[in-house]
């Protein structure tokens, strides 16, 4: 079974800054999908960004990177001039096979942007 | 275009009493799922279905029970609630047109706060 490591229970990072978010996971799989969620003080989960394990470029929307480390097995999230709007918890998650539409999920990371 | 919706928002229970948790979706989706949320942990699947009439079990499948008898609708069931059910219930769908199936976004509705006394 996967498993998804994020260490960084919390951070702050200073509106208009770059912050990163790490993720690591283990899986015994050549192929995955690796997913980030972003999750509001309202509660809803909202899909930022999707990388492939086969795909040799780093996933980009808008703000949102993914650096994908394959051989080191991480998938941290680099979120580009933070805005005030970006506080929330962030949560990776990953499909285990291309295969499998299962997602499973790390324990997320709560950013706190400040003016 | 509504996307995903949950009913109720919140609910309290009874330790011992049944209630059911409804999820449609308006997207047509073929694969819908049912996550719970607790403290400190990620989302972990209950239960999921592929299609109308299908249902399967996720990593925490022990006291719920799912019900897919319409496309657009997922139902979630609590036979009996215990305290440990307390949580936040999330319910997802994805449409699976890709033929990588990891590839398909899963899209969330805004979740059911359930608490268990």
């Amino acid at each position: 079974a996967q498993k998804i490591t994020q260490t960084q229970p919390g951070m702050f990072v200073q509106e208009k800054e770059a912050v990163t978010l790490d993720c690591t996971y283990d899986t015994s799989d050549q192929s995955y999908g690796l997913f980030w969620y972003k999750q509001p003080s309202s509660g809803e989960m909202i899909f930022l960004i999707y990388q492939g394990s086969y795909d040799e470029q780093n996933a980009t929307e808008g703000r949102y990177s993914l650096n994908f480390q394959k051989a080191r097995k991480s998938a941290n999230l680099v979120i580009s001039a933070s805005q005030l709007g970006d506080s929330a918890m962030y949560f990776c998650a990953m499909t285990p096979t291309l295969n499998d539409y299962k997602l499973s999920f790390g324990a997320g990371t709560t950013v706190t942007v400040r003016a | 275009n509504a996307g995903v919706t949950q009913t109720p928002k919140f609910r309290v229970l009874k330790t011992g009493q049944s209630m059911t948790l409804l999820c449609a979706q308006d997207m047509n989706h073929e694969y819908m799922y049912w996550y719970r949320q607790d403290p400190g942990m990620g989302l972990r699947l209950i239960h999921y279905s592929v299609g109308e009439g299908t249902t399967a079990k996720g990593e925490v499948p022990d006291g719920y029970n799912v019900s897919r008898l319409k496309k657009q609708n997922f139902l979630l069931g609590l036979e009996s609630a215990a305290p440990s059910q307390t949580s936040v219930y999330f319910c997802a769908s994805s449409l699976q047109q890709s033929r990588r199936l990891a590839e398909e976004t899963q899209y969330f509705g805004p979740g059911t706060r359930l608490l268990v006394l």
